[in-house]
């Protein structure tokens, strides 16, 4: 049972353009949300998160929005570089726990 | 930043033998370490949570007795493949945790197992 979904296993955008990645997920327990970078042959790196009592959060070129009531979360980049092409994973834990379920990731290719 | 070291990176090894991973926090204690494997198109699945100086807590499916793991120290953790088999072959990475909060997950780079 998949509780942390990455629908789009890749995408494919212009530099410059916004890059969005999307994450739902099942378990209504999840209060803590992550994004992930990875590049081949890399442990992922961590980007932004978002806790549950936000609907956003930004950094810079990076925002995660949380729809709680639709259990989606995004991750927009703007502008999107050749060098954020990587894997994007989403990830969540539930009450304080530090246990992680990661989403498949997506393959984001940013296209000079 | 908070630096975790993973090594090896790659090592092919034989069927049947054993192979060790080592996780090792480079600038800070790491209370819990997690160990995760990860199959071609897959996420990343958690093999087992290591708190130091206790036993490592294994997720429902994980062999305890097959994928040892030893967290000694504040600063290492390692993970043992024992009579490794073709299926074994796949990307394990560690992160390393400080105390409380998610803010503290740092990553290794990651081991390339390929068992022939």
């Amino acid at each position: 049972d998949q509780q942390v979904k990455q629908n789009s296993p890749s995408l494919s955008v212009q530099e410059g353009r916004i890059s969005i990645l999307n994450c739902d997920y099942t378990n209504s327990m999840f209060d803590y949300f992550l994004w992930y970078k990875k590049y081949p042959a890399e442990g992922p790196t961590f980007l932004i998160s978002i806790s549950s009592i936000k609907d956003k959060n930004e950094d810079g070129r990076f925002t995660v929005f949380l729809n709680k009531s639709a259990k989606h979360l995004s991750l927009h980049i703007v502008p999107s570089q050749p060098g954020d092409s990587a894997v994007y994973f989403c990830a969540a834990s539930a009450g304080g726990s530090e246990k992680l379920v990661f989403g498949k990731g997506t393959k984001l290719t940013v296209n000079p | 930043g908070a630096v975790v070291s993973q090594h090896p990176s790659r090592v092919i090894c034989k069927s049947g033998t054993s192979v060790k991973i080592e996780c090792r926090s480079l600038d800070f204690q790491a209370t819990t370490m997690f160990w995760y494997r990860q199959f071609p198109k897959k996420s990343l699945m958690l093999m087992a949570t290591s708190n130091e100086g206790s036993k490592a807590t294994y997720e429902q499916g994980v062999e305890k007795d097959k994928f040892l793991i030893n967290h000694a120290s504040l600063t290492l953790s390692t993970l043992t493949v024992t009579s490794a088999h073709p299926e074994d072959s796949s990307f394990y990475i560690c992160s390393a945790s400080t105390l409380g909060g998610n803010y503290g997950y740092t990553f290794g780079s990651g081991t390339r197992l390929t068992v022939v």
